[in-house]
Protein backbone atom coordinates (compact mmCIF):
# COMPACT_ATOMS: atom_id res chain seq x y z
CA UNK A 1 0.00 0.00 0.00
CA UNK A 2 2.10 3.10 -1.57
CA UNK A 3 -1.13 5.84 -0.35
CA UNK A 4 -0.04 8.68 -2.53
CA UNK A 5 2.44 8.60 -5.28
CA UNK A 6 4.00 11.67 -6.64
CA UNK A 7 5.91 11.89 -10.27
CA UNK A 8 8.41 13.64 -10.76
CA UNK A 9 10.08 14.80 -7.20
CA UNK A 10 11.92 18.01 -9.02
CA UNK A 11 11.22 19.75 -12.30
CA UNK A 12 13.37 22.16 -14.07
CA UNK A 13 11.41 24.15 -17.16
CA UNK A 14 12.03 27.39 -19.51
CA UNK A 15 9.44 29.58 -19.42
CA UNK A 16 6.92 28.73 -21.90
CA UNK A 17 7.38 24.75 -21.78
CA UNK A 18 4.47 22.33 -21.01
CA UNK A 19 4.73 19.50 -18.68
CA UNK A 20 2.36 16.94 -16.98
CA UNK A 21 2.81 15.68 -13.22
CA UNK A 22 1.55 12.30 -12.07
CA UNK A 23 -0.16 11.72 -9.17
CA UNK A 24 -1.31 7.97 -8.19
CA UNK A 25 -3.28 6.55 -5.02
CA UNK A 26 -3.93 3.15 -4.29
CA UNK A 27 -6.69 3.90 -1.27
CA UNK A 28 -9.60 3.74 -3.81
CA UNK A 29 -10.08 6.94 -2.65
CA UNK A 30 -13.34 9.55 -4.51
CA UNK A 31 -11.67 12.85 -3.84
CA UNK A 32 -8.19 13.79 -5.15
CA UNK A 33 -6.95 17.69 -5.08
CA UNK A 34 -3.82 19.56 -5.76
CA UNK A 35 -2.37 22.16 -4.07
CA UNK A 36 0.76 24.78 -4.35
CA UNK A 37 2.49 25.80 -1.75
CA UNK A 38 4.25 28.65 -1.40
CA UNK A 39 6.37 30.04 1.70
CA UNK A 40 4.17 32.23 4.21
CA UNK A 41 0.91 31.01 2.01
CA UNK A 42 0.30 27.73 3.21
CA UNK A 43 -1.52 25.49 0.79
CA UNK A 44 -3.52 26.95 -2.00
CA UNK A 45 -6.31 24.47 -3.91
CA UNK A 46 -5.54 24.80 -7.40
CA UNK A 47 -7.92 22.15 -8.94
CA UNK A 48 -9.88 19.42 -7.15
CA UNK A 49 -11.62 16.01 -8.39
CA UNK A 50 -15.10 14.46 -7.06
CA UNK A 51 -14.63 11.39 -8.48
CA UNK A 52 -13.22 9.62 -11.79
CA UNK A 53 -14.24 11.64 -14.56
CA UNK A 54 -15.21 14.90 -13.07
CA UNK A 55 -12.95 17.93 -12.17
CA UNK A 56 -13.63 21.37 -10.03
CA UNK A 57 -11.75 24.64 -9.80
CA UNK A 58 -10.29 25.30 -6.68
CA UNK A 59 -8.44 28.73 -5.16
CA UNK A 60 -6.13 29.08 -7.84
CA UNK A 61 -6.62 27.19 -10.77
CA UNK A 62 -5.52 30.07 -13.60
CA UNK A 63 -2.79 28.35 -15.88
CA UNK A 64 -3.42 24.79 -14.57
CA UNK A 65 -5.35 22.09 -15.94
CA UNK A 66 -6.45 18.44 -14.77
CA UNK A 67 -7.95 15.04 -16.13
CA UNK A 68 -9.23 12.59 -14.10
CA UNK A 69 -9.57 9.98 -16.85
CA UNK A 70 -9.03 6.96 -14.20
CA UNK A 71 -10.07 6.60 -10.07
CA UNK A 72 -6.85 6.32 -9.12
CA UNK A 73 -4.92 8.92 -11.27
CA UNK A 74 -5.18 12.99 -11.06
CA UNK A 75 -2.66 15.17 -13.86
CA UNK A 76 -1.82 18.41 -13.45
CA UNK A 77 -1.00 19.99 -16.82
CA UNK A 78 0.96 23.18 -17.10
CA UNK A 79 0.45 24.30 -20.83
CA UNK A 80 2.64 27.40 -20.76
CA UNK A 81 4.60 27.61 -17.73
CA UNK A 82 5.58 30.41 -15.74
CA UNK A 83 8.01 31.98 -13.10
CA UNK A 84 4.61 32.50 -11.00
CA UNK A 85 4.33 29.14 -11.42
CA UNK A 86 8.03 27.90 -9.33
CA UNK A 87 6.48 26.16 -6.21
CA UNK A 88 5.94 23.01 -4.59
CA UNK A 89 3.11 21.15 -5.90
CA UNK A 90 0.79 18.53 -3.69
CA UNK A 91 -1.18 16.05 -4.17
CA UNK A 92 -3.76 14.79 -2.21
CA UNK A 93 -6.73 12.73 -1.93
CA UNK A 94 -9.71 11.31 0.89
CA UNK A 95 -12.72 8.65 0.82
CA UNK A 96 -15.15 11.68 0.92
CA UNK A 97 -15.54 15.41 1.53
CA UNK A 98 -16.33 15.99 5.45
CA UNK A 99 -15.73 14.57 8.84
CA UNK A 100 -13.21 11.47 9.12
CA UNK A 101 -14.00 10.45 5.62
CA UNK A 102 -12.72 13.88 4.57
CA UNK A 103 -9.51 13.56 6.16
CA UNK A 104 -6.40 14.11 3.76
CA UNK A 105 -3.74 12.28 2.73
CA UNK A 106 -0.73 13.92 1.31
CA UNK A 107 1.94 12.65 -1.97
CA UNK A 108 5.61 13.46 -0.63
CA UNK A 109 5.27 16.61 -3.43
CA UNK A 110 7.11 17.81 -6.12
CA UNK A 111 9.53 20.48 -6.80
CA UNK A 112 9.18 22.58 -9.93
CA UNK A 113 11.12 25.31 -10.57
CA UNK A 114 10.21 27.47 -14.09
CA UNK A 115 13.44 29.65 -15.44
CA UNK B 1 -5.27 29.79 4.00
CA UNK B 2 -6.01 33.06 4.76
CA UNK B 3 -9.16 32.43 7.04
CA UNK B 4 -7.71 30.18 9.44
CA UNK B 5 -4.46 31.83 11.08
CA UNK B 6 -1.43 30.23 12.49
CA UNK B 7 1.53 32.28 14.11
CA UNK B 8 4.01 31.82 11.98
CA UNK B 9 6.81 30.66 14.10
CA UNK B 10 7.50 29.02 17.83
CA UNK B 11 10.96 28.26 18.87
CA UNK B 12 11.07 25.89 21.72
CA UNK B 13 13.90 24.12 24.06
CA UNK B 14 14.20 20.16 24.08
CA UNK B 15 11.74 18.62 26.89
CA UNK B 16 9.69 21.56 27.29
CA UNK B 17 6.08 21.89 25.81
CA UNK B 18 4.78 23.31 22.74
CA UNK B 19 1.77 25.42 22.15
CA UNK B 20 0.36 25.71 19.07
CA UNK B 21 -2.12 27.86 17.90
CA UNK B 22 -4.73 28.33 15.81
CA UNK B 23 -8.27 30.23 15.39
CA UNK B 24 -10.66 29.32 12.80
CA UNK B 25 -13.67 31.33 11.07
CA UNK B 26 -16.92 29.14 10.44
CA UNK B 27 -18.68 27.81 13.63
CA UNK B 28 -19.95 25.07 11.22
CA UNK B 29 -16.52 23.18 10.95
CA UNK B 30 -17.28 19.71 11.83
CA UNK B 31 -13.79 18.48 12.12
CA UNK B 32 -10.40 20.25 12.86
CA UNK B 33 -6.96 18.36 11.87
CA UNK B 34 -3.51 19.16 12.81
CA UNK B 35 -1.27 18.07 9.70
CA UNK B 36 3.04 17.94 10.54
CA UNK B 37 5.72 18.70 7.80
CA UNK B 38 8.97 17.89 7.72
CA UNK B 39 11.48 19.45 5.51
CA UNK B 40 11.25 18.39 2.12
CA UNK B 41 8.26 15.90 3.05
CA UNK B 42 3.99 15.85 2.01
CA UNK B 43 2.03 16.70 5.10
CA UNK B 44 1.06 14.15 7.11
CA UNK B 45 -2.04 13.77 9.92
CA UNK B 46 -1.14 13.99 13.26
CA UNK B 47 -4.44 14.19 14.59
CA UNK B 48 -8.13 15.54 14.43
CA UNK B 49 -11.05 16.73 17.27
CA UNK B 50 -14.91 16.30 15.89
CA UNK B 51 -16.43 19.77 17.04
CA UNK B 52 -18.32 18.38 19.56
CA UNK B 53 -15.57 17.70 21.73
CA UNK B 54 -13.30 19.74 24.19
CA UNK B 55 -10.57 18.09 24.34
CA UNK B 56 -8.74 15.01 22.51
CA UNK B 57 -5.11 13.60 23.60
CA UNK B 58 -3.35 10.87 22.07
CA UNK B 59 -0.07 9.92 23.60
CA UNK B 60 2.04 13.30 24.00
CA UNK B 61 -0.23 15.17 22.14
CA UNK B 62 -3.41 17.25 23.14
CA UNK B 63 -5.79 19.41 21.18
CA UNK B 64 -8.23 21.96 22.96
CA UNK B 65 -11.33 23.13 21.02
CA UNK B 66 -12.69 26.59 22.32
CA UNK B 67 -15.35 26.38 19.84
CA UNK B 68 -17.04 29.92 21.35
CA UNK B 69 -13.49 31.76 19.99
CA UNK B 70 -12.98 29.69 17.59
CA UNK B 71 -9.64 28.81 18.96
CA UNK B 72 -8.08 25.48 18.35
CA UNK B 73 -4.83 24.31 20.04
CA UNK B 74 -2.08 21.75 19.58
CA UNK B 75 -0.53 20.82 22.72
CA UNK B 76 3.43 18.59 22.39
CA UNK B 77 4.37 17.08 25.95
CA UNK B 78 8.22 16.44 26.25
CA UNK B 79 9.18 18.48 22.93
CA UNK B 80 12.08 16.32 20.91
CA UNK B 81 14.51 17.42 18.13
CA UNK B 82 12.39 15.82 15.91
CA UNK B 83 9.36 17.57 16.25
CA UNK B 84 10.81 20.05 14.32
CA UNK B 85 8.44 20.88 11.62
CA UNK B 86 6.43 23.13 10.12
CA UNK B 87 2.43 22.64 11.77
CA UNK B 88 -0.63 23.15 9.89
CA UNK B 89 -3.98 23.61 11.11
CA UNK B 90 -7.51 22.36 8.98
CA UNK B 91 -10.74 23.09 9.25
CA UNK B 92 -13.54 21.05 7.09
CA UNK B 93 -17.15 22.31 6.79
CA UNK B 94 -17.34 20.80 2.98
CA UNK B 95 -14.20 22.19 1.68
CA UNK B 96 -10.39 22.21 3.62
CA UNK B 97 -9.13 25.32 4.67
CA UNK B 98 -5.86 25.42 5.23
CA UNK B 99 -3.26 27.78 7.95
CA UNK B 100 -0.35 29.14 6.62
CA UNK B 101 1.39 26.74 9.27
CA UNK B 102 3.61 27.46 12.22
CA UNK B 103 7.52 26.49 11.85
CA UNK B 104 8.10 25.05 15.55
CA UNK B 105 11.93 25.16 16.30
CA UNK B 106 13.76 23.19 18.54
CA UNK B 107 16.72 23.50 20.33
CA UNK B 108 19.01 21.45 22.62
Amino acid sequence: NAGVTQTPKFRVLKTGQSMTLLCAQDMNHEYMYWYRQDPGMGLRLIHYSVGEGTTAKGEVPDGYNVSRLKKQNFLLGLESAAPSQTSVYFCASSYGSGGAQGTQYFGPGTRLTVL
Amino acid sequence: GEDVEQSLFLSVREGDSSVINCTYTDSSSTYLYWYKQEPGAGLQLLTYIFSNMDMKQDQRLTVLLNKKDKHLSLRIADTQTGDSAIYFCAETWGKFQFGAGTQVVVTP
